[in-house]
């Protein structure tokens, strides 16, 4: 059964400072991984897709990267910003049946402090 | 922003009571998802639906029923409402069932007391 985990699962860090979001997942058949932000009392912005095949995906100062065989996704935020205070989420697409779903982690909290 | 609504965006009803949430988007995707999320769980698939009147049961199902007579509505059906079923429930959309992306709605805050 597929299960992802998110390390730390809160964070809090001063302005400016580069960081790194974990993401774990068990199983390494998958399709795609996703990373999604979370704002409070908001619904998930899309990030980040990296497929199966690659190894990262690049927008502005997000950088993810993919590691399929030891099942493991790093999100690299550069020059953190108050504004990047949020719940990132990471989610897998896995193969059920007849369609896909999505396996998601639990989130880790980010604090950008000014 | 994708063009995704879902109303109402608070409810609070009695255990026993039907509920009926509507999820509509104006981006004519093919694949719209009941979600809920709940501390401690993470998001959970309720149901999707890959087309007009064709839907399927996602991981926890139970208690819930959907239906979508139109492209642009997908609406999520409590038949008798349980405390259990307290929780945040999002809709998203997508273009197609894998490779794209989802896009979420800005979620229903639903108590059960």
């Amino acid at each position: 059964k597929q299960e992802v985990t998110q390390i730390p699962a809160a964070l809090s860090v001063p302005e400016g400072e580069n960081l790194v979001l974990n993401c774990s997942f068990t199983d390494s058949a998958i399709y795609n991984l996703q990373w999604f932000r979370q704002d409070p009392g908001k619904g998930l912005t899309s990030l980040l897709l990296i497929q199966s095949s690659q190894r990262e995906q690049t927008s502005g100062r997000l950088n993810a990267s993919l590691d399929k065989s030891s099942g493991r996704s790093t999100l690299y935020i550069a020059a953190s910003q108050p504004g990047d205070s949020a719940t990132y989420l990471c989610a897998v697409e896995i193969d059920a049946g007849n369609n896909r779903k999505l396996i998601w982690g639990l989130g880790t909290s980010l604090a950008v402090n000014p | 922003d994708a063009g995704i609504t879902q109303s109402p965006r608070h409810k609070v009803t009695e255990t026993g009571t039907p509920v009926t949430l509507r999820c509509h988007q104006t981006e004519n995707h093919r694949y719209m998802y009941w979600y809920r999320q709940d501390p401690g769980h993470g998001l959970r698939l309720i149901h999707y639906s890959y087309g007009v009147k064709d839907t399927d049961k996602g991981e926890v199902s139970d208690g819930y029923s959907v239906s979508r007579s139109k492209t642009e509505d997908f609406l999520l059906t409590l038949e008798s409402a349980t405390s259990s079923q307290t929780s945040v429930y999002f809709c998203a959309i997508s273009p197609s069932g894998g490779t794209d992306t989802q896009y979420f709605g800005p979620g229903t805050r639903l108590t059960v007391l």
